[in-house]
C-alpha cells in the first residue's frame, strides 16, 4: 500500500462548477499538507499549506485536513480554464532527518468552457 | 522576482554520456532538493543538501551525485545515464532552521526535462 492515495483522473469539469480533490495516508506521524499545482511540463507550484486538523481558505481554494481519517482535500471554487492542470498532495513528518515530503501522484483536472 | 532557476530545461544526452543539471536560487534557502519525476507519477526525493550536509535517500541510484559548491548553486550529475532515466529532473528549495524542522514549505523550480537516446 502506499503512503499517499490519489486519484489521477482525469476529472473533466465545466467552467464555474465546485471541485473536490482528495487524498488520504496511511502514515499517522503526518503532520504538515500541502497542496501543489503542476502544469504540463512546469514544476510544481504551491497552492495550499495546512497544518493538522482543520479548514483553511485562500481565495477560491479551501483546504481541508482530516487527521482522525487519514483524508485532506482541495476544494476549487468557480473553477476556471486556467485551473486546468495536475494537483498534488504532498505532506510531511518531523522527523529527525529532516521534513521530507511524500507526494501523491496527482489528480489531472480540466475545466471545460 | 526571486526565485528557483533549472537549466537547461530540456536536455538530450546518448545513453552512458554523464550529464550535468543545474539549479540556482535567489531566495536564499539553506535546503536545496532534488528530486525526479517520471510520467504521471509523484516526485520522488533523490537527495538534499541542508546546508552543505549531503542527505540520500536510501533507494538513490549511485549513478546519480549532487554537488552544492555554495548556497545559491546545486548541482545534480547523472554519472552513466539509462534509458530509464528519462524523466523530470526537479530542483526546490526550502528554509529551514533548526530549531524548527517543520515549516519548510519546498518551492520548485521549472525543472529539467531529460531525454536519453
Amino acid at each position: 500500500q502506499k503512503e499517499v492515495e490519489q486519484d489521477p483522473g482525469p476529472l473533466s469539469v465545466p467552467e464555474g462548477a465546485i471541485v473536490s480533490l482528495n487524498c488520504t495516508y496511511s502514515n499517522s506521524a503526518f503532520q504538515y499538507f500541502m497542496w501543489y499545482r503542476q502544469y504540463s511540463r512546469k514544476g510544481p507550484e504551491l497552492l495550499m499549506y495546512t497544518y493538522s486538523s482543520g479548514n483553511k481558505e485562500d481565495g477560491r481554494f479551501t483546504a481541508q485536513v482530516d487527521k482522525s481519517s487519514k483524508y485532506i482535500s482541495l476544494f476549487i471554487r468557480d473553477s476556471q480554464p486556467s485551473d486546468s492542470a495536475t494537483y498534488l498532495c504532498a505532506m510531511s513528518a518531523l522527523t529527525g532527518g529532516g521534513n521530507k515530503l511524500t507526494f501523491g501522484t496527482g489528480t489531472q483536472l480540466k475545466v471545460e468552457l | 522576482d526571486a526565485m528557483v532557476i533549472q537549466n537547461p530545461r530540456y536536455q538530450v544526452t546518448q545513453f552512458g554520456k554523464p550529464v550535468t543539471l543545474s539549479c540556482s536560487q535567489t531566495l536564499n534557502h539553506n535546503v536545496m532538493y532534488w528530486y525526479q519525476q517520471k510520467s504521471s507519477q509523484a516526485p520522488k526525493l533523490l537527495f538534499h543538501y541542508y546546508d552543505k550536509d549531503f542527505n540520500n535517500e536510501a533507494d538513490t541510484p549511485d549513478n546519480f551525485q549532487s554537488r552544492r559548491p555554495n548556497t545559491s548553486f546545486c548541482f545534480l550529475d547523472i554519472r552513466s545515464p539509462g534509458l530509464g532515466d528519462a524523466a523530470m529532473y526537479l530542483c526546490a528549495t526550502s528554509s529551514r532552521s533548526r530549531r524548527d524542522r517543520a515549516t519548510d514549505t519546498q518551492y520548485f523550480g521549472p525543472g529539467t526535462r531529460l531525454t536519453v537516446l
